[in-house]
């Protein structure tokens, strides 16, 4: 059965980065792209930004662009997201999501999460 | 504000039907940009409900159905069930902004 397991809570201060892994199982891996999706406490979700697993060519929200990488590793297949420069309200539970791709990509399998806490 | 604009809570009683409204614009869903539905039971990851406006993935019950019109999809809920108490939220593409995005979430509460 498909699975995305996600690395554990992380607390940061500001400024620090963070790096949140997502690994897959049950599927082939490269025949799918991965989206990353956040959700603030108590608020709705906010579409991150996705990768092909297969082409990389990653495509970021404009809100963080420049402070976001996503990566993939094919060997352990794993999909990466990494925040930098972190401030209070990038506080949030962050969740990888298998993606469809198609002209309106969906996410039809999610990680179950990973706080990130940003606190001084 | 988000791009796309959900009523921020509906309810209704066992066994009734209900529906979720998801408004966007001429950017997105007026585009011809399909829609999809996730439903987020409290405290857990969301769940795809609904893709391509009214696919229902293997699994999800067909009290559970979507549409979509102009610049407007809705999410419908027949036979309202407890279990049915969450959040919904609608999802599609939007071309000003190159990217998904999602409406603001609806949380429903079965009285």
């Amino acid at each position: 059965q498909v699975q995305l397991v996600q690395s554990g809570a992380e607390v940061k201060k500001p400024g620090a980065s963070v790096k949140v892994s997502c690994k897959a199982s049950g599927y082939t891996f490269i025949n799918y792209d991965f989206t990353w999706v956040r959700q603030a406490p108590g608020q709705g979700l906010e579409w991150m930004g996705r990768i092909s697993t297969y082409r990389g060519n990653p495509k970021y929200a404009p809100k963080i662009q420049g402070r976001v990488t996503m990566t993939t590793d094919t060997s352990t297949s794993t999909a990466y997201m990494e925040l930098r420069s972190l401030r209070s309200d990038d506080t949030a539970i962050y969740y990888c999501a298998r993606t469809i791709f198609g002209l309106v990509s969906y996410f039809d399998y999610w990680g179950q999460g990973t706080l990130v806490t940003v606190s001084s | 504000q988000s791009v796309l604009t959900q009523p921020p809570s509906v309810s209704g009683a066992p066994g009734q039907r209900l529906t979720i409204s998801c408004t966007g614009s001429s950017s997105n869903i007026g585009a011809g940009y399909d829609v999809h539905w996730y439903q987020q039971l409290p405290g857990t990851a969301p769940k795809l409900l609904i893709y391509d406006n009214t696919n229902r993935p293997s699994g999800v019950p067909d009290r559970f159905s979507g549409s979509k019109s102009g610049t407007s999809a809705s999410l419908a809920i027949t036979g309202l069930q407890a279990e049915d108490e969450a959040d919904y939220y609608c999802q599609s593409y939007d071309s000003s902004l190159s990217g998904s995005v999602f409406g603001g979430g609806t949380k429903l509460t079965v009285l």
